[in-house]
């Protein structure tokens, strides 16, 4: 099955700053990586997705790359907010069966006021 | 937006007894629902997948007999945790794809199970 590595597992920044989370994928079929935040004791949010068609998405303050030679993906958060702290998962979706998604083991990003 | 909600949100069981959760799609009809569990600080670790009128597909590990599931709507989707025990214990989470937008799964609030 998919195999999905996620780097670094916590992350502090300034308020203000950029914060850049990364994600390495196995399984060069599949072709589809959302993105979710899930806040302490709170559900996963999908906040964005990307799939192998394309190589850049942004909305506002977020924006994801994806290399597809490269098997990897990226999530990038401008002008960070104390409201952006959270844990981020990324995730990859096979092409077996029910076309599962694998999550990465996620990021704790802090900022800090 | 697609909502899930899972029911209860809480639960505190003795050892050995069964715990039903259920997983609910409230506005959109859900072909395929996932079973995943979280510990404290990790990540989501799919369980298994629930297919509406099928059995579900557990993934490797994961005892079959022990967390029954049972996909008999396309709206509901059910995990039983049968003899619980201590090492149960764990958030619980499911989600939902819709049937006609294969991409997106949306994520139920958990249910936090805890085994004395």
């Amino acid at each position: 099955g998919e195999n999905v590595e996620q780097h670094p597992s916590t992350l502090s920044v300034q308020e203000g700053d950029s914060a850049v989370i990364k994600c390495t994928y196995s399984d060069s079929a599949s072709n589809y990586f959302p993105w979710y935040k899930q806040e302490l004791g709170k559900r996963p949010q999908l906040i964005i997705d990307i799939r192998s068609n394309v190589g850049e998405k942004k909305d506002q303050r977020i924006a994801v790359t994806l290399n597809k030679t490269a098997k990897h993906f990226s999530l990038h958060i401008t002008e960070t907010q104390p409201e952006d702290s959270a844990v981020y998962f990324c995730a990859a979706r096979d092409q077996t069966g029910a076309n599962n998604l694998f999550f990465g083991t996620g990021t704790r990003l802090t900022v800090i006021p | 937006g697609a909502v899930v909600s899972q029911h209860p949100s809480w639960v505190i069981c003795k050892s050995g007894t069964s715990v039903k959760i259920e997983c609910r799609s409230l506005d959109f009809q859900a072909t395929t629902m996932f079973w995943y569990r979280q510990f404290p600080k990790q990540s989501l670790m799919l369980m298994a997948t629930s297919n509406e009128g099928s059995k579900a597909t557990y993934e490797q590990g994961v005892e079959k007999d022990k967390f029954l599931i049972n996909h008999a709507s396309l709206t509901l989707s059910t995990l039983t945790v049968t003899s619980a025990h201590p090492e149960d214990s764990s958030f619980y989470i499911c989600s939902a794809r819709q049937t006609y937008h294969t991409d997106t799964q949306y994520f139920g609030p958990g249910t936090r199970l805890t085994v004395l």
